[in-house]
């Protein structure tokens, strides 16, 4: 069983140009947030989709936006970026609330704005 | 606003000692608290979990922690350090209503022979 898997790996762009991540979510589970990760801090919250929905939204500027499809795969999209935006970024899927909840991520994908 | 503090950016251990990494929060209510492993390369693994109950949760790998609802923290223990416990640990937090995740600055912990 694949857990989540996250495409490409390492990516580099240069300011100004658009980004599109990719990231498949564990198997059977319909639910998939994205999480920011800078050099030497904790991972921040950028959004997280059910239902094909942008369901909750962190403290991101609207330059990034995602996409579920309806096999719960998802995609991250960074416009107009921005040096700041060189971090590795995390996809994360989950199926149940309450006290069986559990975050299953990625191993990311490094990005670098230069 | 919520928030989730790791006071200790790195530990040293050496192998077979006892460890703690320390973890406070920033809430009103009852957080619902996770701590998770970051392994160089990979993604972040879930440890262990609180959402209520028995204040002292098991995990995997031999972790536990504790809640401490009047200290506002939820600190994470392992008796006898292993070479392979070298990583960075992350304490994270969600609040009932939301769906983010919360997570500290992480502590690196390395572990000497």
């Amino acid at each position: 069983d694949a857990g989540v898997t996250q495409s490409p790996t390492h990516l580099i762009k240069t300011r100004g140009q658009q980004v599109t991540l990719r990231c498949s979510p564990k198997s059977g589970h319909d639910t998939v947030s994205w999480y920011q990760q800078a050099l030497g801090q904790g991972p921040q919250f950028i959004f997280q989709y059910y239902e094909e929905e942008e369901r909750q939204r962190g403290n991101f500027p609207d330059r990034f936006s995602g996409h579920q499809f309806p096999n719960y795969s998802s995609e991250l999209n960074v416009n107009a970026l921005l040096l700041g935006d060189s971090a590795l970024y995390l996809c994360a899927s989950s199926l149940v609330r309450g006290s069986n909840e559990k975050l299953f991520f990625g191993s990311g994908t490094q990005l670098s704005v230069l | 606003a919520q928030s989730v503090t790791q006071p200790d950016i790195h530990i040293t251990v050496s192998e077979g000692a006892s460890l703690e990494l320390r973890c406070n929060y920033s809430y009103g209510a009852t957080p619902y608290l996770f701590w998770y492993v970051q392994s160089p390369g990979q993604g972040l693994q879930l440890l262990l979990k609180y959402f209520s109950g028995d204040t002292l949760v098991q995990g995997i790998k031999g972790f536990e922690a504790e809640f401490k609802r009047s200290q506002s923290s939820f600190n994470l223990r392992k008796p006898s350090v292993h070479w392979s416990d070298a990583a960075e640990y992350f304490c994270a937090v969600r609040t009932s209503g939301t769906y983010k995740y919360i997570f500290g600055t992480g502590t690196r912990l390395k572990v000497l022979a």
